[in-house]
């Protein structure tokens, strides 16, 4: 079984707070990770596809950094703003002869104003 | 125009009924994915399609079927809908390359 996890579970911080999650992956037979943003009664859209080991991406104070060796992820939001409230998932994306695509449970982000 | 639309958007039935889910890409995508969210286990693969002709059951496939009736249309169905099948159901397209999930604003379903 091929566990994808995320922490913390759920996360309030003021508005300017600086904060950042972790993702968890399967070390072994990656391709790729993903990260998306969901908003309530939207649908998940991307944010960052990574493939490489130390890779990081960035999309205005949103930022990501890959580390497929140990098996982890991490998303940073600097200078939160209400508007980035919503849950952010990782997907894994790899598995051995199979195609796997596993989601996380999330991080549900709440930034307070 | 969204690129991917799913009909219904809302339904509520009763056990032992049969339901289709349907949805429809203007993407272009080869790639076609059927997920089910449910509170605190986050999305989870039901079946996906690379082509028209290749089908292949994802993580929870029991109790689900589907047909890839052309590249831009891919159906779920529920053959007798059971409670536990009540969740929001996704569905999604990507290309070959990234395979980024591009999604259908969800179906939300109800067995009573």
């Amino acid at each position: 079984i091929l566990n994808v996890e995320q922490s913390p579970q759920s996360l309030h911080v003021q508005e300017g707070d600086s904060t950042n999650f972790t993702c968890s992956f399967p070390s072994s037979n990656f391709y790729a990770l993903h990260w998306y943003r969901w908003e309530t009664a939207k649908s998940p859209e991307a944010l960052f596809v990574m493939t490489l080991n130390g890779d990081e991406k960035k999309k205005g104070r949103i930022s990501a950094t890959l580390n497929t060796k140990e098996g982890y992820s991490y998303l940073y939001i600097k200078g939160s703003q209400p508007e980035d409230s919503a849950t952010y998932l990782c997907a894994f994306i790899g598995g051995s002869g199979t195609y796997k695509y596993i989601f996380g449970t999330g991080t549900r982000l709440k930034v307070l104003a | 125009d969204a690129d991917v639309t799913q009909t219904p958007r809302n339904r509520i039935t009763k056990t032992g009924k049969r339901i289709m889910l349907e949805c429809s890409q203007t993407k272009g995508h080869d790639r076609m994915y059927w997920y089910r969210q449910d509170p605190g286990l986050g999305l989870r693969l039901i079946y996906y399609s690379f082509d028209v002709k290749d089908i292949n059951k994802g993580e929870i496939s029991d109790g689900y079927s589907v047909s890839r009736q052309a590249q831009a249309k891919f159906s779920l169905s529920l053959e007798s809908a059971i409670p536990n099948q009540t969740a929001l159901y996704f569905c999604a397209t990507s290309d070959f390359t990234s395979n980024e999930q591009f999604f259908g604003p969800g179906t939300r379903l109800t067995v009573l």
